[in-house]
């Protein structure tokens, strides 16, 4: 089993709709990650989180450490919003090392 | 403020050679981590390093190498290069404290595509 799991690995959707991505991990964290990536394109942290909610424009992070589990929110999506977006964890420990997700790919049709 | 820049953008070796990839990290940024990215494997944390240690090591072999300089410019070196080393190698930056936990958000560049053939 993976230290962090991602779903759904596919998600299509109409522009103007409300999207949910969710990640799950099974390690202790000091930090989450939200990362997207466009095709082709570099990486660009969205956020991080290590408690609560995050918002910024559109986009909505949510993470409850005791269920172990983030959400990433993305409120009257648009094309553009087409992308991969990855959960990444840091854990705590004697090493700190970044565990990711297989990534969400998100289709938003006009 | 420049972005993180990773040189070269493409790369073509044969098995067997080796090769060296470098980072330049945003101004002020003193850690930099290394990351590989395939379709298989999805994005796999290679090393990460703070103030020219290294501080952090995925579980790659030790073909897999890496370094930083006093101006926080890094490489990172593959040798003996094996077809299975073909990904995209991405590093990023980030404003990082003395302690060993690194939770600054990170800044990436836009990757080093290297082919084995």
């Amino acid at each position: 089993k993976n230290e962090v799991e991602q779903s759904p690995q596919n998600l299509t959707a109409q522009e103007g709709e409300f999207i949910t991505i969710n990640c799950s991990y099974s390690v202790g964290i000091s930090a989450l990650h939200w990362l997207q990536q466009h095709p082709g394109g570099g990486i660009v942290s969205l956020f991080m989180l290590s408690s609560g909610k995050k918002k910024h424009g559109r986009l909505i992070a949510t993470i409850n450490i005791q269920e172990k589990h983030s959400s990433l929110h993305i409120t009257a999506s648009h094309p553009r919003d087409s992308a991969v977006y990855i959960c990444a964890v840091r854990s705590r420990g004697s090493n700190y090392k970044l565990t990711f997700g297989k990534g969400t790919l998100l289709t938003v049709n006009p | 403020k420049a972005g993180v820049t990773q040189t070269p953008r493409y790369l073509i070796k044969t098995r067997g050679q080796q090769v060296t990839l470098s980072c330049s990290p945003i101004s002020g940024h003193r850690s930099v981590s290394w990351y590989q990215q395939t379709p298989g494997q999805g994005l796999q944390f290679l090393f990460e390093y703070f103030s020219e240690t290294q501080r952090n090591k995925g579980n790659f072999p030790g073909r897999f190498s890496g370094r930083q300089f006093s101006n926080s410019r890094s490489e990172m070196n593959v040798s003996t290069l094996e077809l299975g080393d073909s990904a995209l190698y991405l590093c990023a930056s980030s404003l990082a404290n003395q302690g060993t936990s690194n939770n600054s958000p990170l800044h990436f560049g836009n990757g080093t595509r290297l082919t084995v053939t």
